[in-house]
């Protein structure tokens, strides 16, 4: 059973409008969250995080909001560029490790 | 500064075939991990070694072996390949902190027939 969840596969934006990339989790223990972004044949970059004691995060066009009442955080990027466009994987910290969702495929529009 | 790198890049095996996918990082870093990736399943972690000297399986660590070399290596081995070990391969790499931001090496594709 996933712990993090992505349930949007895909999604596309028209260039310089927002993207809102969601993620759920199940386990209350998660303490920090994290973004990576991926583009084809390379390894994952991380982007943005979160510690389960705030509820924003911004860096630049990135901006994370945590909910931890609903389990459930979202990555907006004000404006989309198609530069953008990539895998994006949300990521939880429970102890030691990180666990991954399946991620979501964000094309951006020229 | 390379950064984290793992060779080889792209690797056929047939069934029961043995490999090694070699993974190193010059960052000083403490922890490394090794991870699959398949579709919609995202990234599962296999092994993890949190310091030099110590390894400890992840979510999916059945068919596979790993040696910590040295601070820098972190090598994962396929003793007898399956079809279901077909996948990207991910070497990563952290300070060990509060924030576990990995770095990530560029991945082996390897298909196991």
């Amino acid at each position: 059973d996933q712990q993090v969840k992505q349930n949007s596969p895909s999604l596309s934006v028209q260039e310089g409008r927002i993207s809102i990339l969601n993620c759920d989790y199940t386990n209350s223990m998660f303490d920090y969250f994290l973004w990576y972004k991926k583009y084809p044949a390379e390894g994952p970059t991380f982007l943005i995080s979160i510690s389960s004691i705030k509820d924003k995060n911004e860096d630049g066009r990135f901006t994370v909001f945590l909910n931890k009442s609903a389990k459930h955080l979202s990555l907006h990027i004000v404006p989309s560029q198609p530069g953008d466009s990539a895998v994006y994987f949300c990521a939880a910290r429970p102890y030691d490790k990180v666990i991954f969702g399946p991620g979501t495929s964000l094309s951006v529009i020229p | 500064n390379a950064g984290v790198t793992q060779t080889p890049k792209f690797q056929v095996l047939k069934t029961g075939q043995s490999m090694t996918l070699q993974c190193a990082q010059d960052m000083n870093h403490n922890s490394m991990y090794w991870y699959r990736q398949d579709p919609g399943m995202g990234l599962r972690l296999i092994y993890y070694s949190a310091s030099e000297g110590t390894t400890d399986k992840g979510e999916v660590p059945n068919g596979y072996n790993v040696s910590r070399l040295n601070k820098r290596e972190f090598s994962l081995r396929l003793e007898s390949a399956a079809p279901s070990q077909t996948s990207v391969y991910f070497c990563a790499s952290n300070v060990a902190g509060d924030t576990y931001e990995q770095y990530f090496g560029p991945g082996t594709r390897l298909t196991v027939t």
